[in-house]
């Protein structure tokens, strides 16, 4: 069965400190792998797909890598405003696949 | 804005009461997922159509049942409510099935009373 962990759970970092957060995952044969942010209360908010091991992407602050085992999304000087819930998903190559979801990485961000 | 609708963005109800959840993808969006996500739980997938035919079940409860209709648009069936099921409930669209970004809905607060 597919299964996505991600690690810390929560994460609290001072204003421009920056750190990795990590998603490890198992899967029958990856499609592509997802990141999420999620606010409070809202639905999540689509951040990156990777399909291979060895692809980074980037967005401000923001940046995903990928092994065949894990991924890391990479936060470069975190403002308040990165605070938030991410989240990994992958997606099976067999057929027409849900997104398996881990729990989240809590990030906190204090000025 | 994602571009998925959802409605409505709350609902109260009471135990065994019936309710529809309604999703309407974004414009050319073909598949349609929805997800439970519980206080403190992950997203839980319940199901997934595409093009009007089911294409993916996950933990859905017999009590629950959804379909998309030809206008692609989608309905989440929820009956004999239980206390359990309050919960925030996601639909997501993608164009496709397979290893296609998929965009989400800002949910329905489903709390039973």
């Amino acid at each position: 069965e597919d299964q996505v962990t991600q690690s810390p759970e929560a994460l609290r970092l001072q204003e421009g400190e920056s750190s990795s957060l990590n998603c490890s995952y198992t899967v029958s044969g990856l499609r592509g792998l997802f990141w999420y942010r999620q606010d409070p209360g809202k639905g999540p908010e689509f951040l990156f797909t990777l399909y291979s091991a060895g692809e980074e992407k980037e967005k401000e602050r923001l940046k995903a890598t990928l092994t065949k085992k894990e991924s890391f999304l990479h936060i470069t000087a975190p403002k308040p405003e990165d605070s938030a819930t991410y989240l990994c998903a992958v997606q099976a190559n067999t057929g027409f696949q849900k997104l398996v979801f881990g729990t989240g990485t809590r990030l906190l961000v204090s000025p | 804005d994602s571009g998925v609708t959802q409605t409505p963005k709350h609902l109260i109800t009471a135990t065994g009461q019936r309710v529809t959840l309604r999703c309407s993808p974004r414009s050319g969006d073909l598949s349609v997922y929805w997800y439970q996500q519980s206080l403190d739980q992950g997203l839980q997938f319940l199901i997934q159509y595409y093009n009007g035919e089911e294409r993916a079940k996950g933990n859905i409860l017999e009590r629950f049942s959804a379909q998309q209709f030809p206008d692609l648009h989608s309905e989440l069936n929820l009956s004999s409510l239980e206390l359990g099921d309050s919960a925030l409930y996601f639909c997501a669209s993608s164009f496709g099935g397979i290893g296609t970004e998929a965009f989400f809905g800002q949910g329905t607060r489903l709390t039973v009373v």
